[in-house]
């Protein structure tokens, strides 16, 4: 089955740009999704198809995909930004949908 | 208000069996294709399941393929996870979330807690 791979932890200071990376073999080839998770909340959509944001999602969220890396970055990073965030495509091979492990971004 | 409101956690012994609700408001329940999602205490996501709009397909992770089976009322705005032969490692927040037949999932419940315990 497909396999994603984020880095575990990421650190930025306030209003400096987080980037989080998404690995997969190809996965420039699928769309990729990233969700937000903050601490004992369910999972919100922040951008869905590489790059698009969600209606009230800040622009300051931007996506990008291609080779085997997909990244999601966050610019003028604030404290609300920390959160855990996790990278989602559709195996279609598998039809299943598969989530990365996961990164905490802490502020 | 459009949300997913789940219900039906608890804590249960294992071997046993349990029914998942997910009631949907504010929106056009019967043109969504809808998921189960669960996530382990301080785990990541694991996605569960999905059932088509009309219900006519349903496809299953690996891990819970044979014992957990999805199905949806339209008529009554509402989607189940009936979970059998209960294990220690279902023990998890479930949630239920609303995909746009675009394979993302853009409305996400709060989750309700499942405990498998002896």
């Amino acid at each position: 089955s497909y396999v994603l791979t984020q880095p575990p932890s990421v650190s930025v200071a306030p209003g400096m740009t987080a980037k989080i990376t998404c690995g997969g073999d190809d996965i420039g080839s699928y769309s990729v999704h990233w969700y937000q998770q903050r601490p004992g909340q369910a999972p919100l959509l922040v951008v869905y198809d590489d790059m698009d944001r969600p209606s009230g999602i800040p622009e300051r969220f931007s996506g990008s995909n291609s080779g085997n890396t997909a990244t999601l970055t966050i610019s003028r990073v604030e404290a609300g930004d920390e959160a855990d965030y996790y990278c989602q495509v559709w195996d279609s091979r598998g039809d299943h949908f598969v989530f990365g492990p996961g990164t905490q971004v802490t502020v | 208000q459009v949300q997913l409101v789940e219900s039906g956690g608890g804590v249960v012994q294992p071997g046993t069996s349990l029914r998942l609700s997910c009631a949907a408001s504010g929106f056009t329940f019967s043109t969504f294709d809808m998921h189960w999602v669960r996530q382990a205490p301080g785990k990541g996501l694991e996605w569960v399941a999905v059932i088509w709009y009309d219900g006519s397909y349903q496809y299953y992770a690996d891990s819970v393929k044979g014992r957990l089976t999805v199905s949806r009322d339209n008529s009554r705005n509402t989607l189940y996870l009936q979970l059998n032969s209960l294990r220690v490692e279902d023990t998890a927040v479930y949630y239920c979330a609303r995909d746009p037949r675009a394979q993302h999932l853009d409305l996400w419940g709060r989750g309700t807690p499942l405990t498998v315990s002896s």
